[in-house]
């Protein structure tokens, strides 16, 4: 069972445009992180967001933790080549300990120039 | 400062045979995990160690897997004996876990081919 629901599953988008991704739950999570992962590579954290209804801002990426702690988004303005990658939401359940992570299904995103 | 190292890089073995990959983490890291990834899908969870002791380990298969965690530093994964359904990417990530949130460092990934 992945308690972590990611959509879309594929996003294929040009070079300047607006995408968001979605990471959804039933379950409540004690903070929600995400990374992005290239191939050949492992994850690498670009945010972590702790408190219900959080907003963070990097650069042109948007994140967002839904105030009951079940969900999160990821918004990245005027989308880039170098954005390309894979995109996976994680963290540990409310239930399951502090420092278990769970990832999401992810969101493979391609840029095309 | 060195990232985790994860070896080998690649493995291709027959069904049926055992494999062990190894993963060291970054110095100073108490909390050390093994992740499986399928192809374009997210890690899943096999074991988690704070120091050497194993804290969660329900996901990992203990038929055919098993792993342990040396002076709490270096870790080794075995798998004996392989199936095909094993084939994925075997990630070690590690976390200096204090407060309520940590950060998790990943290797590179060792990719398992059963044949």
């Amino acid at each position: 069972t992945q308690l972590l629901e990611q959509s879309p599953q594929f996003l294929s988008i040009q070079e300047g445009e607006n995408l968001t991704v979605y990471c959804n739950s039933s379950s409540v999570f004690s903070s929600l992180q995400w990374y992005r992962q290239e191939p050949g590579e492992g994850p690498v954290l670009l945010v972590t967001v702790v408190t219900g209804g959080e907003v963070k801002k990097l650069k042109r990426l948007t994140f967002q933790f839904g105030d009951a702690r079940k969900d999160s988004s990821l918004h990245i303005t005027a989308a880039q080549p170098g954005d390309t990658g894979l995109y996976l939401c994680a963290g540990p359940p409310s239930t399951s300990g502090t420092y278990k992570y769970i990832f999401g299904t992810g969101t493979r995103l391609k840029v095309l120039a | 400062e060195a990232g985790v190292v994860q070896s080998p890089r690649y493995k291709i073995i027959e069904k049926k045979q055992p494999v062990a990959f190894w993963c060291n983490p970054i110095s100073g890291h108490n909390t050390l995990y093994w992740y499986l990834q399928n192809l374009g899908q997210g890690p899943e969870l096999l074991i988690r160690y704070e120091n050497e002791e194993a804290v969660d380990d329900s996901q990992l298969p203990k038929d055919r897997f098993s792993a342990e965690r040396l002076k709490g530093v270096d870790s080794t994964l075995k798998i004996q004996p392989a199936e095909l359904g094993d084939s994925a990417v075997y990630l070690c990530a590690s976390s200096l876990t204090f407060g309520t949130v940590g950060e998790l460092f990943f290797g590179e990934g060792s990719r398992l081919t059963v044949l």
